[in-house]
């Protein structure tokens, strides 16, 4: 079946690096872009940007240039997000998610826990 | 880009029919018929339930309904269930080639 699967819980220290996989199985990895989005603790989802598996070109939402990075490992069907110099209130789920039509997510990977501590 | 306007929570009784807006603008609503709405349980990840203003992925109970008229989308779920009792969230295609969501509104079924 179509599923991305994401890596597992990460606790950082303030200004630390972090970087979440997101590995897709089930269909053609190349041909729908994979978005990215986070969820702080009780709240709502914040749209992240997303990366063209074509091209491996990436797109950042406001509010995420300089200190965040998508990137491809076409070769095992898997994206990352890299985050630089952490702060506390990057502290979020993290999620991955495959592009079927125009803003269309589905399916979600499982989401990956980032605390960052001071 | 700003965020999508939902109402924060919404309540109706089991049985009975309820429809959450989601305002937007001519920039990334309004503009572009790819609207789509997601169902997320607490401690899980956001399923999608409506794409592109009013089609139902394959397995979505056909108790979910969307639509658009201008800058609104609108979600309808009809026949109210507890299992509906979720949080629910709109997003929308931009005209900066991104995705704007919603605040997300929680559902509680009485």
């Amino acid at each position: 079946q179509v599923q991305l699967v994401q890596s597992g819980s990460e606790l950082k220290k303030s200004g630390a690096s972090v970087k979440v996989s997101c590995k897709a199985s089930g269909y053609t990895f190349i041909g729908n872009s994979i978005n990215w989005l986070r969820q702080a603790p009780g709240q709502g989802l914040e749209y992240m940007g997303w990366i063209n598996t074509n091209t491996g070109n990436p797109t950042y939402a406001q509010g995420f240039t300089g200190r965040f990075v998508f990137s491809l490992d076409t070769s095992v069907n898997t994206a990352y997000l890299q985050i630089s110099s952490l702060k506390a209130e990057d502290s979020a789920v993290y999620y991955c998610a495959r592009d079927v039509n125009f803003g269309s997510l589905d399916p979600w990977g499982q989401g990956a826990l980032v605390t960052v501590s001071s | 880009q700003s965020a999508l306007s939902q109402p924060a929570s919404v309540s109706t009784s089991p049985g009975q029919s309820i429809t959450i807006s989601c305002t937007g603008t001519s920039s990334d609503v309004g503009g572009y018929n790819f609207v789509s709405w997601y169902q997320q349980y607490p401690g899980k990840a956001p399923k999608l339930i409506i794409s592109d203003v009013s089609n139902r992925p394959s397995g979505v109970s056909n108790r979910f309904s969307g639509s658009k008229s201008g800058n609104t989308a609108s979600l309808t779920i009809s026949g109210l269930q507890a299992e509906d009792e979720a949080d629910y969230y709109c997003s929308s295609h931009t005209s900066s080639n991104t995705l704007v969501f919603g605040g997300g509104t929680k559902l509680t079924v009485l």
